[in-house]
């Protein structure tokens, strides 16, 4: 299987900050990857797909970049709301991250 | 609107099977496929297989191989994922996801969840 490690595993950050969460995968996935927001209790919720699309309904402040094995997920200027923690997921074997919680 | 509506939580002894049911509406269910993703408390996601509604045919990821199977209902726009021998590091909660597209594609829309507990 892939392997995909994403860092920070966890990341402190202030309103208004941009802030810059990685995935690196373990062999070349191209651009089938995607990043999830997750809240406490709730089910996973995808917010960039094929590395660089924003899903629909997502603020523009969320954008990815990246293909190979080097992916970045960017929040522009973080908002209260954006506290969650963030997976990656290749979808060519299915793997995911091990998750970055970010906080304010 | 896309809706995945999952069946309510389990407790199962060690040992014992269970069986999540997932039941779709709001597009065509057999022109997506589904997968089954669980996260142990406080834990991260971890896929576990993919089913095509379409014939049916499955995909599992290797930890499972054996333990788990997944099936559809065409008539009822249903999906089931049935665990067994099941152990206690197998409490979590169950999602299903729709895929956006066909066989390589992110999970676009996620069911609320299934907690299975296993304890004696």
């Amino acid at each position: 299987d892939i392997q995909m490690t994403q860092s920070p595993s966890t990341l402190s950050a202030s309103a208004g900050d941009r802030v810059t969460i990685t995935c690196r995968a373990s062999q070349n996935i191209g651009s089938w990857l995607a990043w999830y927001q997750q809240k406490p209790g709730k089910a996973p919720k995808v917010v960039i797909y094929m590395a660089s699309s924003l899903e629909s309904g997502v603020p523009s402040r969320f954008s990815g970049s990246g293909s190979g094995t080097e992916f970045t997920l960017t929040i522009s200027s973080l908002q209260p709301e954006d506290v969650a923690t963030y997976y990656c997921q290749e979808y060519i074997s299915n793997t995911f991250g091990q998750g970055t919680k970010l906080e304010i | 609107q896309v809706q995945l509506v999952q069946s309510g939580a389990e407790v199962k002894k060690p040992g014992a099977s269970v069986k999540v049911s997932c039941k779709a509406s709001g597009y065509t269910f057999t022109s997506y496929y589904v997968h089954w993703v669980r996260q142990a408390p406080g834990q991260g996601l971890e896929w576990m297989g993919i089913i095509n509604p379409s014939g049916g045919s499955t995909s599992y990821r290797q930890k499972f191989q054996g333990r788990v199977t997944m099936t559809r209902d065409t008539s009822t726009s249903t999906v089931y994922m049935e665990l067994s021998s099941l152990r206690s590091e197998d409490t979590a909660v169950y999602y299903c996801a729709r895929a956006r597209i066909a066989v390589y594609s992110d999970l676009q829309h996620w069911g609320q969840g299934t907690l299975v507990t296993v304890s004696s």
